[in-house]
């Protein structure tokens, strides 16, 4: 596609259940960026994948995150058991391997009730 | 880790006037550094990079600097326009093997007054 596309714009959920965000890369672009964005803040990096694995899950906050790129494109983040702090916009980027500047998604804000 | 301080957290300019917003990094290491405007319900868009090599580049209105020595770099817009106004982030990463996890700032809205 034309840009990045983040699927839902908008997701609230309970307490204590299971959500998937999905994104949707730029078509030809192998490397693709998770981060998360809380009100006020900058976009704190969450992981990357090159391709199909997760190069770098070194921003995930805990075991609760997990994110999956099973055929190289699309990608998924799910979060188990979501806490109210979970509550944040959170950004998906892709980019061409080795290139450095990112193209954003509008992102999926999520709010935990 | 890599800590970034953005300042000013907000900057009201009259058009045609210019603005400047300045970051400080902590990581020597760092070795890109990219600017991002965000308009409200949008991601934020890449408006302009510099890499360590590099003390100053330019595009247009826009021009960012950057002193390794001193850990600074700052964003310069020119002859700003009411369609400038947004948050700006800075940003400070480390190229490795082809890609770079960034660390950014907490941001500055800029309000340009017609």
């Amino acid at each position: 596609g034309a840009g990045v596309s983040q699927t839902p714009s908008n997701k609230v959920t309970e307490k204590g259940k299971y959500v998937e965000l999905r994104c949707d890369p730029i078509s030809g672009h192998t490397a693709l960026y998770w981060y998360r964005q809380s009100l006020g803040q900058g976009p704190e990096f969450l992981i990357y994948f090159q391709g199909t694995g997760a190069a770098d899950d070194s921003g995930l906050p805990n075991d609760r995150f997990f994110a999956v790129r099973p055929e190289g494109s699309v990608s998924t983040l799910k979060i188990q058991r979501t806490e109210r702090g979970d509550s944040a916009v959170y950004l998906c980027a892709s980019s061409l391997w080795g290139a450095e500047g990112y193209t954003f998604g509008s992102g999926t804000r999520l709010t935990v009730v | 880790g890599e800590n970034v301080e953005q300042h000013p957290s907000t900057l009201s300019v009259q058009e045609g006037d210019s603005a400047v917003i300045k970051c400080t990094y902590s990581d020597s290491a760092s070795n890109y550094f990219p600017w991002y405007k965000q308009e409200l319900g949008k991601g934020p868009q890449l408006i302009i990079d510099i890499r360590s090599n590099v003390g100053e580049k330019k595009d247009q209105r826009i021009a960012v600097t950057l002193n390794k020595t001193a850990k600074h770099f700052s964003l310069h817009i020119t002859e700003t326009q009411p369609e400038d106004s947004a948050v700006y982030f800075c940003a400070a990463g480390r190229t490795i093997s082809g890609y770079s996890t960034l660390t950014f700032g907490k941001g500055t809205m800029l309000l340009v007054s017609p």
